[in-house]
């Protein structure tokens, strides 16, 4: 039973270019999350899907930014047009329920903005 | 707004010693996770406390929740290399609308021989 499985590992995007970071939950688990990391800080709660449908993006910055998580394959962090300050990890982590449940971590997501 | 926070952020011991890390939050929580992350890698969940009063044991981790007093803590007991690492508490509220959880900055933990 394959983990949470994010593609790619590292990114490297220059300002202005588009990222779309993939992520696919482990085999039965139905919610996902995604989080960000700056160098040297815990993770940022940026937004929490379940199939099809946007639970709570309270996270998630007003602009630039939107999430999906379609009938058929993995959850998209799509973040249009780059800044440096986006640089950063980006994890997803899924669960087969949500509250009281454990959520597993992918390996994460470097992206880097030059 | 949930605020949690962890202490010390930087630890470094030496081998076979004992040590404790703190995480309190500020808000009521129904959950508390701790995990492990070493660097460049993705987080190793490590605990999951849903109760007050609970404790659960793994090897030389103890991690224990007091929701009365908002505070978990991570003992570590006889202290050896391979426990380096950077630990992460992290909380979760279900009634305030934000459905994920909220990570305090973490623990850098240094265990030297």
């Amino acid at each position: 039973n394959a983990g949470v499985m994010q593609n790619p590992r590292h990114l490297v995007r220059r300002r202005g270019q588009e990222a779309r970071l993939r992520c696919s939950p482990m085999k039965g688990h139905s919610h996902v999350y995604w989080y960000r990391q700056l160098p040297e800080e815990g993770l940022k709660f940026m937004v929490y899907l379940q199939k099809e449908n946007i639970i709570d993006e309270s996270g998630m910055p007003k602009e630039r930014f939107s999430a999906e998580f379609p009938k058929e394959g993995p959850s998209i962090l799509r973040i249009q047009q780059v800044v440096r300050g986006d640089s950063a990890a980006y994890f997803c982590a899924s669960s087969a329920g949500h509250l009281n449940t454990e959520a597993f971590f992918g390996q994460g997501t470097r992206l880097t903005v030059v | 707004e949930l605020k949690v926070e962890q202490n010390p952020l930087f630890l470094s011991m030496q081998e076979g010693k004992n040590y404790t890390i703190y995480c309190n939050y500020s808000t009521t929580s129904d959950r508390l996770y701790w995990y492990r992350q070493d660097p460049g890698k993705s987080l190793e969940s490590l605990f999951v406390l849903l109760s007050n009063g609970a404790v659960k044991q793994e090897g030389r981790l103890m991690a224990s929740l007091d929701t009365k007093a908002r505070l978990s803590t991570l003992h570590i007991t006889a202290a050896v290399h391979d426990l380096s690492a950077t630990y992460f508490c992290a909380v979760g509220y279900s009634g305030g609308g934000a459905d994920g959880l909220t990570f305090g900055k973490g623990t850098h933990l240094i265990i030297q021989p």
